[in-house]
């Protein structure tokens, strides 16, 4: 999978928004973008993926640049329980055996202070 | 209902030992994954298996033996046990619907294994 890039770590107050940024400039036509997140003491959890137009769900939307070289995850209210390391991740368009995984980087730990 | 289950949820063990996690899932997916996270919180897949079959195995040294009885379930055996081993393992499914760059995987609560 492609590389992508985040800040190590973001703060936010609770029932403002949050943007988290993730860059990906190597990314391929077909490569979809999607969010992960981790709770602390919790598996990962799906947030959203997208491919080229913004993408609205219940937990989040998903900004995707014209160029897609960049991508941001908002959270239009944050609440304490979105305390998490969030995931950025590219999905190799390539439906090959080997990208049956999803390849974790750093992630970006936020903060949502009360 | 628990979509993804593990068991057990904490594992404590001495050097040597051979233990296993067990893993099911009642989403009715066909495709399994173990994940490892070490100390420094990285997060690697480990093995992926695809209706019963193996399709991703991570350089993982050849005491962890993955099993998979049937599509609900993929086990997990460690042998001989070191020190290195401690981590925190989190299982996976997922069904490819469409094509596999759109796949959503849905991970298990994890298993916290210390080994001493």
């Amino acid at each position: 999978d492609a590389k992508t890039t985040q800040p190590n770590s973001m703060e936010s107050n609770e029932e403002e928004p949050v943007h988290l940024p993730c860059n990906h400039s190597t990314i391929s036509g077909t490569d979809y973008i999607h969010w992960y997140r981790q709770l602390p003491s919790q598996g990962p959890e799906y947030v959203i993926h997208g491919l080229t137009s913004n993408v609205n769900n219940r937990m989040a939307s998903l900004a995707i640049a014209e160029d897609r070289k960049s991508s941001t995850l908002i959270l239009h209210r944050a609440t304490l329980r979105d305390a998490a390391v969030y995931y950025c991740i590219l999905r190799d368009g390539n439906s090959g055996g080997s990208n049956y995984k999803l390849t974790f980087g750093k992630g970006t730990l936020l903060t949502v202070n009360p | 209902d628990t979509a993804v289950s593990q068991t057990p949820k904490y594992l404590v063990t001495q050097m040597g030992n051979d233990k296993s996690i067990k893993c099911e899932q009642n989403l009715g997916h066909d495709t399994m994954y173990w994940y490892k996270q070490d100390s420094k919180k990285f997060l690697k897949i480990m093995f992926s298996y695809n209706n019963k079959e193996l399709i991703i195995n991570e350089t993982v040294p050849n005491r962890f033996s993955p099993k998979s009885p049937d599509k609900a379930h993929l086990n997990l055996h460690i042998n001989s046990l070191e020190l290195g081993d401690s981590a925190v393992y989190f299982c996976a499914s997922s069904q490819v619907l469409g094509t596999l760059n759109q796949e959503t995987q849905y991970f298990g609560p994890g298993t916290r294994l210390l080994v001493l």
